[in-house]
């Protein structure tokens, strides 16, 4: 199957400092890939959804501003945060999928903001 | 709003007995997939099944989907330690695209050596 992967794959960083996480399909061009966020022991929730070239999609009550995404290449994904916070330490997992088929997940970003 | 809910949230059983997860969401959907998801790792995709499919299996994995109530389940047999893991329902409401997908609250499985 098609290999995603991002990187780091643990970042640890002081609040205020602004951190990318990369994602990357290393076998196949993704038109589309999106980004989650999961907190301990819930569900994955939906942050936005990047096509490449173009604006990034959020959902709502994502802040866009602080959650910057750029997809610009068929390869590569990076959202960056943005002036961290203790309260955005989570788990970051993007996803890409190509025209024809289904998404594949990267191995997750675990970020904590001291 | 979560688009799916399943239950239990948490299920513990015996090495070699059977699991039983159920999932319930409420728009219509084209797809329902499976994932599984080790402590703190990314999700590996189980089994997809489509609106128009009623069971679908692979290996000790069974799907079923009632479209009339709005659930799946997922059945695991003859489990073994390696098969614990969190496991997640999402739907999606395209032909199985690049359409996001909205997941559920997942069931924690511990399988009990």
């Amino acid at each position: 199957g098609a290999v995603v992967s991002q990187h780091p794959s643990r970042v640890i960083c002081k609040s205020g400092t602004s951190v990318k996480i990369e994602c990357r399909s290393l076998d196949f061009q993704a038109t589309t890939m999106f980004w989650y966020r999961q907190f301990p022991k819930q569900s994955l929730m939906l942050m936005a959804t990047s096509n490449e070239g173009s604006k990034a999609t959020y959902e709502q009550g994502v802040e866009k501003d602080k959650f910057l995404i750029n997809h610009a290449s068929l390869t590569l994904s990076t959202l960056t945060v943005t002036s961290a916070h203790p309260e955005d330490s989570s788990f970051y997992i993007c996803s890409a999928s190509h025209d024809q088929g289904e998404q594949f997940f990267g191995p997750g970003t675990r970020l904590t903001v001291l | 709003s979560q688009q799916g809910e399943e239950d239990p949230q948490a299920l513990s059983i015996q090495e070699g007995e059977n699991a039983t997860m159920n999932c319930s969401y409420k728009t219509s959907i084209n797809n329902l997939q499976w994932y599984r998801q080790n402590s703190g790792r990314g999700l590996v995709h189980l089994i997809l099944i489509r609106s128009n499919e009623r069971e679908k299996h692979s290996g000790r994995l069974r799907v079923t989907l009632d479209t009339s109530k709005k659930s799946s389940s997922l059945l695991i047999t003859a489990s073994r330690a390696a098969d614990t893991a969190s496991y997640f329902c999402a739907t999606d409401g395209s032909n199985f695209g690049n359409e996001k997908l909205t997941f559920g609250t997942g069931t924690r499985l511990t399988i009990i050596p």
